[in-house]
């Protein structure tokens, strides 16, 4: 069951223009999301978060935005850098019905970001 | 910056055998988890742990598999009867308190091969 999806498995984009990186979720109880960077053979790092009660989360050159009635978040760099070339995860999480949830995340599939020089 | 550390960065075992990942969180951190991400495939959760008892699980989180918190630092996940698909890249993670803004951190990962 796909509760977080990213529908496009790979992006390339010129340095210094937009990168736009989207993430659908079916799950209504989702109330924390969450961006993660991933070198190959490496830790997903954090990278930025937002939670279900603001609509846009800023960072540097990175931006989440939420669209809870579409159940839609995205994350924006501009510019974009060489370096920042990975495979960024979306990542969410609901608050359990008990004090002992832990709210694990559920992940994306993944888009590989390309940023050409 | 404190960091997840895990050990070992990678290791082969044989179909079968016993597997012992180790992991050190974050050192003011309550809550643990392992999560694995099998070659092409997403990060899949796998565990989670509080208090000393795992508070959640996933359906791979099967009886071959059991953590462990020995002492105030180490997070094991143990393999008893590893099998081919077990093969993946496994990631410790920690987390200090519930609710949002508290970010779930992840260690570097420990590459499992069976074969």
């Amino acid at each position: 069951d796909q509760q977080v999806k990213q529908n496009s498995p790979s992006l390339s984009v010129q340095e210094g223009r937009i990168s736009i990186l989207n993430c659908d979720y079916t799950n209504s109880m989702f109330d924390y999301f969450l961006w993660y960077k991933k070198y190959p053979a490496e830790g997903p790092t954090f990278l930025i978060s937002i939670s279900s009660i603001k609509d846009k989360n800023e960072d540097g050159r990175f931006t989440v935005f939420l669209n809870k009635s579409a159940k839609h978040l995205s994350l924006h760099i501009v510019p974009s850098q060489p370096g920042d070339s990975a495979v960024y995860f979306c990542a969410a999480s609901a608050r359990g019905s008990n004090q002992t949830g832990a709210n694990n995340l559920f992940f994306g599939t993944g888009t590989r970001l390309t940023v050409i020089p | 910056e404190p960091e997840v550390t895990q050990t070992p960065s990678h290791q082969v075992t044989q179909m079968g055998q016993e597997v012992i990942l180790r992991c050190v969180p974050i050192s003011n951190h309550l809550y643990f988890y392992w999560y694995r991400q099998i070659l092409g495939q997403k990060v899949e959760f796998l565990v989670s742990f509080y208090n000393n008892e795992i508070s959640e699980k996933s359906e791979i989180f099967d009886d071959q598999f059991s953590v462990e918190r020995p002492d105030g630092s180490n997070f094991t996940l143990k393999i008893r009867s590893t099998k081919l698909e077990d093969s993946a890249m496994y990631f410790c993670a920690s987390r200090k308190t519930l609710g949002s803004g508290n970010t779930i951190y992840f260690g570097e990962g420990s590459w499992l091969t069976v074969v």
